[in-house]
């Protein structure tokens, strides 16, 4: 199994403003995912962070909203760009290995106000 | 679209009774299949997975599927008040490593 850090936990943050959220895998890992879980809502996957190329969004997500890096194979960043209070989500960082299932780290509860 | 769909609930069954969690998928390339489980403010933690049709048993959960109905289900036996939470179903389909969630189950176990 992988562990995942990731950080902030939760963050309140004024509209207009970004926040960048980080996530650390204590293994190299090829595949790494950035999911949204809005309140009383399921996962909806954002985008797949792939190594040494861009990353890989999903309908409904753009780049200029939501920047990805994955700079090596144990490290992504997300950040969500100009924040109005509709970003208000748990934003989860996720690797897995295909058909094994996927881990996740603890999530980073997002406020905007 | 590929859809993977639950009722919301909640479900409540008594403590030490059989919860029965269902999920339906629409996708028939769909492979692999998860329950998760996630406490309220927390994140999904893997219970079970399942590749192929019929059961797979695991403690006190049993996986079971069937690919010809596109159908999973997850029973959980002798609930506990601890199992309260939210199943999240789970799919992926060959040739991709996304997952597709279900919008979850709740389920209260009542002491």
């Amino acid at each position: 199994s992988a562990v995942i850090s990731q950080k902030p936990s939760r963050d309140i943050c004024q509209r207009g403003t970004s926040l960048t959220i980080q996530c650390q895998v204590d293994s190299q890992v090829t595949m790494m995912f950035w999911y949204r879980q809005q309140p009383g809502q399921s996962l909806t996957l954002i985008a797949t962070a792939n190594q040494g190329s861009e990353a890989t969004y999903e309908s409904g997500f753009v780049i200029d909203k939501f920047p990805i890096s994955r700079p090596n194979l144990t490290f992504s960043t997300l950040t969500v760009s100009n924040m109005s209070p509709e970003d208000s989500s748990i934003y989860l960082c996720s690797v897995s290995g295909g058909s094994t299932e996927a881990f996740f780290g603890q999530g980073t509860r997002l406020t905007v106000v | 679209q590929k859809e993977v769909e639950q009722n919301s609930g909640p479900l409540s069954v008594p403590e030490g009774a059989i919860a029965s969690l269902n999920c339906t998928y629409s996708d028939r390339g769909s492979q692999s299949f998860f329950w998760y489980r996630q406490y309220s403010g927390k994140s999904p933690e893997l219970i079970m997975f399942i590749y192929s049709n019929g059961d797979k048993e695991d403690g006190r959960f049993t996986a079971q599927l069937n690919k010809a109905s596109q159908y999973v289900s997850l029973l959980i036996r002798d609930s506990q008040p601890s199992d309260s939470a939210t199943y999240l179903c789970a799919v992926t389909t060959s040739g991709t490593y996304k997952y597709i969630f279900g919008t979850g189950t709740r389920l209260k176990v009542l002491a």
